[in-house]
């Protein structure tokens, strides 16, 4: 069974802090890793992709990914309230094949104090 | 329109109704899925398509029938619904081949209560 594994939280953090959200996963073929927003009562909305090892910066969003030890991660600098939702981490179902299969994550719900 | 739209937003439906739930892409993907998403619970994935055929049923109970006519359209066909069935219904689609295949984008879902 191929898993994702984020912790539910809520992260509570200071407005103007950095978040940290971690993400694990047991699929050592994965290729591709994607964390996803989601606010309550909303759809999931794509944030970030992220493909080789290393970081990869999007604005005040940074998506690290460590293949050998199977965690991608996203970091969130000056946090603002508004940044308050679930991230969900979500990775590529091995090499793929016909499906183009994503495996999520429960998400993490991240609260931004004022 | 852009994005992937869905419609309609709301259904309140009987257990011996029958409704169909539409998405539509205007992304020119060629991969659609259809996934379930309850309160506090992960988002479950049920129906892939890829270029109009169906590629994963994720042991989805046959009172839920998806119709994909197109690359840009799919349908979920309801019928005799249970109440545990009441939950947010997301379409999404992703490109399917080549660079970002991967990427899925959601439509803003239907939330249905089966009563």
């Amino acid at each position: 069974q191929k898993e994702v594994e984020q912790n539910s939280g809520p992260l509570s953090v200071p407005e103007g802090a950095i978040a940290s959200l971690n993400c694990t996963y047991s699929d050592r073929g994965s290729q591709s890793f994607f964390w996803y927003r989601q606010y309550s009562g909303k759809s999931p909305e794509l944030i970030m992709s992220i493909y080789s090892n290393g970081d990869k910066e999007d604005g005040r969003f940074t998506a690290q990914l460590n293949k050998a030890s199977q965690y991608v991660s996203l970091l969130i600098r000056d946090s603002q309230p508004s940044d308050s939702a679930t991230y969900l981490c979500a990775v590529a179902d091995g090499y793929g094949g016909a499906t183009n299969k994503l495996i999520f994550g429960t998400g993490t719900l991240l609260a931004v104090q004022p | 329109e852009t994005g992937v739209t869905q419609t309609p937003r709301h259904l309140v439906m009987g257990m011996t109704n029958k409704k169909s739930l539409k998405c539509e892409q205007h992304l020119g993907h060629n991969a659609m899925y259809w996934y379930k998403q309850s309160a506090k619970k992960p988002l479950e994935l049920m129906f892939v398509y890829n270029f109009k055929e169906q590629t994963e049923n994720n042991s989805v109970p046959s009172r839920f029938s998806p119709e994909c006519p197109n690359s840009s359209h799919l349908f979920l066909h309801l019928h005799t619904l249970q109440p545990e069935d009441s939950a947010l219904y997301l379409c999404a689609s992703s490109p399917g081949t080549g660079a970002g295949s991967y990427e899925q984008y959601f439509g803003p879902g239907t939330r249905l209560t089966v009563t």
